[in-house]
């Protein structure tokens, strides 16, 4: 299993401004993913975070707008930068365990409101 | 990315046995996860199917059939505690998950 943790667990933002959202693992693990979650809807995928590596970025995002830092195996952050009300939503990090199932765990998500 | 079909909301009772259904398209894909979300929640990981067939966890049990691009969550013996948000997710190219648009479930005493 992993245990994640998250930072800052909600914010009120301004407009314009950008906000830096840390993700700790409590284990080095290979994978390490980035969604957005409107309240009441599915989870999006952002971004895969890629150690040692620039992210790889799902259709619709981009890297000048969801900045990701990948350091080592156990650390990561996604920036969503020059913020609007549209980005407003909970941010979740989770990783990607394999074993005798192939399962998925998350944090406890980041609330964000943009004025 | 994929695209998932799950229905939106489901109603059932308490003790009652409910059937939560999922398809997906195929290309990519290796497995189907169930995920469950309470309000204010983050989504935790219920089951996994790599191959077809049952896989049962207490109350729980999840079906996969990839010949009909198909997979189910049963839950048995409802309780209330169950009244959350469902997610069937597949793992695609074996190391990213999307999601279906998930169905949220009302218990009733």
């Amino acid at each position: 299993s992993a245990v994640i943790s998250q930072k800052p667990s909600r914010d009120i933002c301004q407009r314009g401004t950008s906000l830096t959202i840390q993700c700790q693992v409590d284990s080095q693990v290979t994978m390490m993913f980035w969604y957005r979650q409107q309240p009441g809807q599915s989870l999006t995928l952002i971004a895969t975070a890629n150690q040692g590596s620039e992210a790889t970025y799902e259709s619709g995002f981009v890297i000048d707008k969801f900045p990701i830092s990948r350091p080592n195996l156990t650390f990561s952050t996604l920036t969503v930068s020059n913020m609007s009300p549209e980005d407003s939503s909970i941010y979740l990090c989770s990783v990607h365990v394999r074993g005798l199932t192939d399962t998925q765990y998350f944090g406890p998500g980041t609330r964000l409101t943009v004025l | 990315g994929q695209s998932l079909e799950q229905p939106s909301e489901v109603t059932a009772v308490e003790g009652a046995i409910v059937q939560i259904n999922c398809t997906y398209q195929t290309s990519g894909f290796y497995g189907l996860s169930w995920y469950q979300q309470h309000d204010g929640g983050a989504p935790t990981f219920l089951s996994y199917n790599g191959l077809d067939g049952l896989e049962e966890t207490g109350r729980f049990s999840s079906f996969l059939s990839r010949s009909d691009s198909y997979g189910y969550l049963l839950l048995q013996e409802l309780q209330m505690k169950d009244s959350a948000s469902y997610f069937c997710a597949v793992l695609y190219n074996f190391n990213k998950f999307y999601f279906g648009s998930g169905t949220k479930l009302n218990v009733k005493p």
